[in-house]
Parts: structure tokens; C-alpha cells; sequence
């Protein structure tokens, strides 16, 4: 079975705390990916980051990391200097292949507020 | 190029009234899917769709149906709409990158449904 655990499911900080959203995930498939999406109070989906199964490298953009590791199953996700306008709900989701079909399992989202 | 546009925002409906989403991409993409998000829940997939004409159930397709007759559009239908299906509803489509293989999913801004 598929499954996307995001067991943080609220974090409060101070502006310019790092803060580390946790994702862990279950699958068989040897190959998947996972993702990471930001949902702002607005309530659109935005996509964040998008990483396949054969790479482990970590991912820097900007203020944004993401730490995948394999043999913890993890996917986490890390806001270096946090700002007032990343407070948003985010998804960390993994596309698993159903019945030959592209299919995005979600976590329960993590819910960051950033207070100034 | 507009992405994903879903229509309407948002709605409300009496107990037993039926309505459409309206879900519509630009950018030729193969792959479609309807979503639902609970109050602080992740999504969860109701319905997809490989290519005009073809569509299949997700995790949760009791109470609705889709139909695609072209690429661009993929409609939800709520024939005898129940509070429960009280939600947001999210669209999203995706590329077809070959070996069975797709893109990122992109999301439409979502609809926000209340029945009454």
C-alpha cells in the first residue's frame, strides 16, 4: 500500500527559524517519485519539487532544501530563514503506479505559520 | 497560457440539487484528475483520466461522475449532492512522458462547495 505520513501537523516559528517539515512514505514500487506542495492561504497548489527514486542528492533552492534519504523512507523539507509569507499548509505527496496509472498519494499536510 | 482554470470559485447547494465543475487545461496535457480536500485533510483522488474517452475511478468516486470528450475539458458531475460532499475540489493534469511515465501534476485553484 502507498502512503504519505506528515506527522507535524502544525509548526509555529519565529521569523528567520529555520524549521524542518518531516515526510515519510511507504511503497513497493522501486520506482516513484515524490513531491512537495505549498498550499497558501489563497488555497491554490503550488508545486514545489518534484524527485525520483534514483536520486538521493539533496536539493538546495534558495531558502528551500530537501533531504531524501532512502533507508529512512524520508523526504523532508527545510525553510533556512523563514519569512512571514511562507506560512502556508504544505503536501508532501508520492506518485505511485496503480493499474498502470499516475497516481499522487497525499500526507495530511503540515500546517507552518511564520510569526513576525 | 492559463494552466489549469476551474469554474465556479465557489458554490452552494441544497441537499438532492446536482451540478458540474467545470475543469479545463491549455497545455495538451493527456492526463486528468479530479481531487477533493476535507478541512484539514490532504487530497484525495475521486476520478482520472488518460485521454478523451477514458477515465477510471480513484479512491473515492462514490456520488459523482466525469466524462472527457476532448483534451482540454474534464467535468465532475454531482448528481444528488449530500453535505458530505462538502469540500474543495481540486483539478490537475499532467504530460504523458512516455514508458507510461508522467509529468509533474499541475493544479487548477480549486472549488469550494458547500451543500446544505
Amino acid at each position: 500500500a502507498q502512503k504519505v505520513t506528515q506527522a507535524q501537523t502544525e509548526i509555529s516559528v519565529v521569523e528567520k527559524e529555520d524549521v524542518t517539515l518531516d515526510c515519510v512514505y511507504e511503497t513497493r514500487d522501486t520506482t516513484y517519485y515524490l513531491f512537495w506542495y505549498k498550499q497558501p492561504p489563497s488555497g491554490e497548489l503550488v508545486f514545489l519539487i518534484r524527485r525520483n527514486s534514483f536520486d538521493e542528492q539533496n536539493e538546495i533552492s534558495g531558502r528551500y532544501s530537501w533531504n531524501f534519504q532512502k533507508s529512512t523512507s524520508s523526504f523532508n523539507f527545510t525553510i533556512t530563514a523563514s519569512q512571514v509569507v511562507d506560512s502556508a499548509v504544505y503536501f508532501c505527496a508520492l506518485r505511485s503506479i496503480i493499474q498502470g496509472a499516475q497516481k499522487l498519494v497525499f500526507g495530511q499536510g503540515t500546517r507552518l505559520t511564520i510569526n513576525p | 497560457n492559463a494552466g489549469v482554470t476551474q469554474t465556479p470559485k465557489f458554490r452552494i447547494l441544497k441537499i438532492g440539487q446536482s451540478m458540474t465543475l467545470q475543469c479545463t487545461q491549455d497545455m495538451n496535457h493527456n492526463y486528468m484528475y479530479w481531487y477533493r480536500q476535507d478541512p484539514g485533510m490532504g487530497l484525495k483522488l475521486i476520478y482520472y483520466s488518460v485521454g478523451a474517452g477514458i477515465t477510471d475511478k480513484g479512491e473515492v468516486p462514490n456520488g459523482y461522475n466525469v466524462s472527457r470528450s476532448t483534451t482540454e475539458d474534464f467535468p465532475l458531475r454531482l448528481e444528488l449532492a449530500a453535505p458530505s460532499q462538502t469540500s474543495v475540489y481540486f483539478c490537475a493534469s499532467s504530460k504523458l512522458r512516455g514508458a507510461g511515465n508522467t509529468d509533474t501534476q499541475y493544479f487548477g485553484p480549486g472549488t469550494r462547495l458547500t451543500v446544505l
